[in-house]
C-alpha cells in the first residue's frame, strides 16, 4: 500500500491564482480530512469527508473548497489564493476501530503565496 | 471550546536523557488521546494512543497514561537518542463519532549527542 500520497510536495503561486492540492488514499479509508500546519499554531481542521459524496467544514475553512466524488481521493482547491493561505497542508485518512478513529497523514505540500 | 495545551519547546537534551513533555486537555467527554511525532521534511506519525481512563500507550520507549483527575496525558522516555529529534504532537479526539483531531502547538526536541 502506498498510503496516503498527496501532490504536488512544493508549490508558489502568486496572489489571486487558484491551485488544486491533489490527496490520495488506497487504504479504502471512510474518512478524510485537510489540515494545515503553522508556526506555533499546531495543525487546524480546513475540511474533512466521512465518505464519498460528503463534506463538511472544519475549523478554517475559508478560501478553501473540497470534493469528495470516489473514496480515494480528496482534493483541496484553492479558489484564490493569498498569502494568509501560506502554509504546509497535510491530508489525512482514517478508519473507525471500535469506536475510536486512527489517522494516517500524507507528506504535506508546503505551498506560497507571494 | 475543547483544546490541547502542550509545554513550549523547545527542548534540548542530551543523549539518554529523562525526556517528559507536558500535555492537558480539556474535558468535554471521554476523548481519545494520542500523541504524533513528526521527523524533519515528513508527515506527522502516530506514536501511541489511549482510549479511555488510565490506559497507559506506548511506543518506541515512549510512554504516556491517560490520566483522567488531572486530564493529562504527558510523554515520557527513560533515555533519549539523537533519533528521537523531531516535533512531537499531542492530539484529543473531537468527540463523538467524528474523526477530527485537535492538535496541541508541538514541541521541538533536539537531543544531542
Amino acid at each position: 500500500n502506498a498510503g496516503v500520497t498527496q501532490t504536488p510536495k512544493f508549490q508558489v503561486l502568486k496572489t489571486g491564482q487558484s491551485m488544486t492540492l491533489q490527496c490520495a488514499q488506497d487504504m479504502n479509508h471512510e474518512y478524510m480530512s485537510w489540515y494545515r500546519q503553522d508556526p506555533g499554531m499546531g495543525l487546524r481542521l480546513i475540511h474533512y469527508s466521512v465518505g464519498a459524496g460528503i463534506t463538511d467544514q472544519g475549523e478554517v475553512p475559508n478560501g478553501y473548497n473540497v470534493s469528495r466524488s470516489t473514496t480515494e481521493d480528496f482534493p483541496l482547491r484553492l479558489l484564490s489564493a493569498a498569502p494568509s493561505q501560506t502554509s504546509v497542508y497535510f491530508c489525512a485518512s482514517s478508519y473507525r476501530d471500535r469506536g475510536q478513529y486512527e489517522q494516517y497523514f500524507g507528506p504535506g505540500t508546503r505551498l506560497t503565496v507571494t | 471550546g475543547d483544546s490541547v495545551t502542550q509545554m513550549e519547546g523547545p527542548v534540548t537534551l542530551s543523549e539518554e536523557a529523562f525526556l517528559t513533555i507536558n500535555c492537558t486537555y480539556t474535558a468535554t467527554g471521554y476523548p481519545s488521546l494520542f500523541w504524533y511525532v513528526q521527523y524533519p521534511g515528513e508527515g506527522l506519525q502516530l506514536l501511541l494512543k489511549a482510549t479511555k481512563a488510565d490506559d497507559k500507550g506506548s511506543n518506541k520507549g515512549f510512554e504516556a497514561t491517560y490520566r483522567k483527575e488531572t486530564t493529562s496525558f504527558h510523554l515520557e522516555k527513560g533515555s533519549v537518542q539523537v533519533s528521537d529529534s523531531a516535533v512531537y504532537f499531542c492530539a484529543r479526539g473531537g468527540g463523538g463519532a467524528t474523526n477530527k483531531l485537535i492538535f496541541g502547538t508541538g514541541t521541538l526536541l533536539a537531543v544531542q549527542p
